[in-house]
């Protein structure tokens, strides 16, 4: 079965930082490009980060770009979103999702993991 | 960068209804959108990809058209369990989301 699984959510401080992994199974994450997806409190959804499936990171949302990074890890097939200088406003469950791309502008995303909340609050 | 309007915001309809969710671009998408079903504290699902096509697993009720600019999300004979937020996609672009409840 293929299956995503992230980790590594929690509270943080502003102007801290925190590390999520998405750990896949069923599939090798080497193959594919891979996304996170966030979700504020009540809010629609919005792409963060993007990579490629050479392990190249090809998209940042504007209000993240100098403050995350995304990688991969083959060996353990897995995907991380390194966070750091963190605001309220990156406050919001995080998904991680695979990129289905059968063309440079078409793709979409399947499947997605359970999500992380990550809450951002003195 | 295009741009992505859903709509409504919300619809409230009983169950066995049709509902229709549209999703209107500010240029042209071809057939590159896609819909997303949430239900309450879950994941996004996958329900339609590239305009029309039904997602393996998916009920057979729901299903999608359109092209250029403008899509339409349909469900037909509502069930309980489609009482959820619905997306659509493009890129890197989200639509709003239509928040489907119970009349």
């Amino acid at each position: 079965e293929v299956q995503l699984v992230e980790s590594g959510g929690g509270l943080v401080q502003p102007g801290g930082s925190l590390r999520l992994s998405c750990t896949a199974s069923g599939f090798a994450l080497s193959n594919y490009w891979m996304s996170w997806v966030r979700q504020a409190p009540g809010k629609g959804l919005e792409l963060v980060a993007n990579i490629n499936q050479h392990g190249s990171p090809t998209y940042f949302v504007d209000s993240v770009k100098g403050r995350f990074t995304i990688s991969r890890d083959d060996a353990k097939n897995s995907l991380n979103l390194q966070m750091n200088s963190l605001r309220a406003e990156d406050t919001a469950v995080y998904y991680c999702a695979r990129d289905v791309r059968p063309g440079p502008t078409l793709y979409w995303f399947d499947p997605w993991g359970q999500g992380a909340l990550v809450t951002v609050s003195s | 960068d295009i741009q992505v309007t859903q709509s409504p915001s919300s619809v409230s309809a009983s169950v066995g209804d049709r509902v229709t969710i549209t999703c209107r671009a500010s240029q042209s998408m071809s057939s590159f959108l896609n819909w997303y079903q949430q239900r309450p504290g879950k994941a996004p699902k996958l329900l339609i990809y590239a305009a029309s096509n039904l997602q393996s697993g998916a009920p057979s009720r729901f299903s999608g058209s359109g092209s250029g600019t403008d899509f339409t999300l349909t469900i037909n004979s509502l069930q309980p369990e489609d009482f959820a937020t619905y997306y659509c996609q493009h890129l890197y672009t989200f639509g709003q989301g239509t928040k489907l409840e119970i009349k």
